[in-house]
């Protein structure tokens, strides 16, 4: 089965910080990599598909890079409604669907 | 607007069953695939399950394989999940989440707690 590794586990920052998060696979998994924001009580959200594609709607500070096994989350400017748990998931090994284990931003 | 409303957690005592539902509205529920995912209290996001638009290809994670069983009803716009021999690791809340095809999650209910204790 696919691992996904998330770094750093929590990260702290304050608003305006440029946020980097990375997503690590065991093994190539081409661009098939999304990313969720996930806040206290509430659902996970896509932000990312494929890798580097924005989902609709999700303000343009969010990207996404990298192919193969290393992968990245970046949020250009920090906002006060960023602050959430966010979460990678490949979905190119076929009949499993894996999470990275989260990154926690909390405010510095 | 695309909803999806789970319903049917609750407590339960090991070794017991239960069965989720998702009820889909604001698209064309026949033409997605559908997933469970469940998150145990404090903890991170498990895939457990995905079904397709017509039902040919279900798949399960090796932690519910043999006790879990997903199914829809797409003349109801309905997924579901029946859990049966539950156990403690069980304990979670349970998402629905569609997808198109064996790709990203792009809607998620708001979940349903299933608690396994005695």
């Amino acid at each position: 089965d696919i691992q996904m590794t998330q770094s750093p586990s929590t990260l702290s920052a304050s608003v305006g910080d440029r946020v980097t998060i990375t997503c690590r696979a065991s093994q190539s998994i081409s661009s098939w990599l999304a990313w969720y924001q996930q806040k206290p009580g509430k659902a996970p959200k896509l932000l990312i598909y494929k890798a580097s594609s924005l989902e609709s709607g999700v303000p343009s500070r969010f990207s996404g890079s990298g192919s193969g096994t290393e992968f990245t989350l970046t949020i250009s400017s920090l906002q006060p409604d960023d602050f959430a748990t966010y979460y990678c998931q490949q979905y190119n090994s076929y009949f499993t669907w894996t999470f990275g284990q989260g990154t926690k931003v909390e405010i510095k | 607007e695309v909803q999806l409303v789970e319903s049917g957690g609750g407590l339960v005592k090991p070794g017991g069953s239960l069965r989720l539902s998702c009820a889909a509205s604001g698209f064309t529920f026949s033409s997605y695939s559908m997933n469970w995912v469940r998150q145990a209290p404090g903890k991170g996001l498990e895939w457990v399950s995905s079904i397709s638009s017509s039902s040919s290809y279900i798949y399960y994670a090796d932690s519910v394989k043999g006790r879990f069983t997903i199914s829809r009803d797409n003349a109801k716009n309905s997924l579901y999940l029946q859990m049966n021999s539950l156990r403690a690791e069980d304990t979670a809340v349970y998402y629905c989440a569609r997808s198109a095809g064996a790709s990203h999650f792009d809607y998620w209910g708001q979940g349903t707690l299933v608690t396994v204790s005695s």
